[in-house]
């Protein structure tokens, strides 16, 4: 079983809808989670990370956890043709914070 | 501000060959840790190294080895290179030890051939 489990998509979503990326762990140790983008020949950007039960928002995306179903999950609102990218789910423990486990990732298709 | 930093971008190497690697991270940042990404696939952890000690390492092959320096830039190194050594290598940065809120370098494109 993977640490981190993402669907691969590819995730077709239409211009300005609500894209909605989820993620799975198996760790319940693991304390912190992290959502990068990466674009195709990029390097992953950090855009959210979230430590406690409940939703973070900031500006036009939104991170849910929920630590007893081990779930994560990122809403993109309005989605823009430059949100199209691959969304990598992260986490990592207290056990071991030097070391962040990564999905697969994510791909995301905004639609014109 | 300079962010993460990376050399060089692209690289090509023999089956057999060494490769040397280098960062540098954020200023004021003293976690470098180095990451592996295969093509279609997440990022793998390979190490982490906090002023200047190995503080964490993965699944990766004693043909693998890192170093910090003083200034906090770092340098991996691997020996004996095979195919499947190709990936993209990544660098990230942090502020300390713990993995809160990692950034990446733009990597550096391996291909061993």
């Amino acid at each position: 079983q993977k640490e981190v489990e993402q669907n691969s998509g590819p995730l077709s979503v239409p211009e300005g809808a609500i894209a909605s990326l989820n993620c799975t762990y198996s760790d319940r140790g693991s304390q912190s989670f992290f959502w990068y983008r990466q674009y195709s020949g990029k390097s992953p950007e950090l855009i959210m990370f979230i430590y406690s039960n409940g939703d973070k928002e900031d500006g036009r995306f939104t991170a849910q956890l929920n630590k007893a179903s081990q779930y994560v999950s990122l809403l993109i609102r309005d989605s823009q043709p430059s949100d199209s990218a691959t969304y990598l789910c992260a986490a990592s423990g207290y056990s071991s914070a030097s070391k962040i486990i990564f999905g697969s990732g994510t791909r995301l298709s905004i639609r014109p | 501000d300079a962010g993460v930093t990376q050399s060089p971008t692209h690289l090509i190497k023999t089956r057999g060959q060494h490769v040397t690697l280098r960062c540098s991270p954020i200023s004021g940042h003293k976690s470098v840790s180095w990451y592996q990404q295969v093509l279609g696939q997440g990022p793998q952890f390979i190490f982490q190294y906090y002023e200047k000690e190995e503080r964490g390492r993965g699944n990766f092959p004693d043909r693998f080895s890192a170093r910090q320096f003083p200034n906090y830039s770092s340098e991996l190194n691997v020996n004996a290179l095979l195919l499947g050594d190709s990936a993209l290598y990544l660098c990230a940065s942090s502020l300390g030890q713990g993995a809160s809120e990692a950034f990446f370098g733009q990597g550096t494109r391996l291909t061993v051939v």
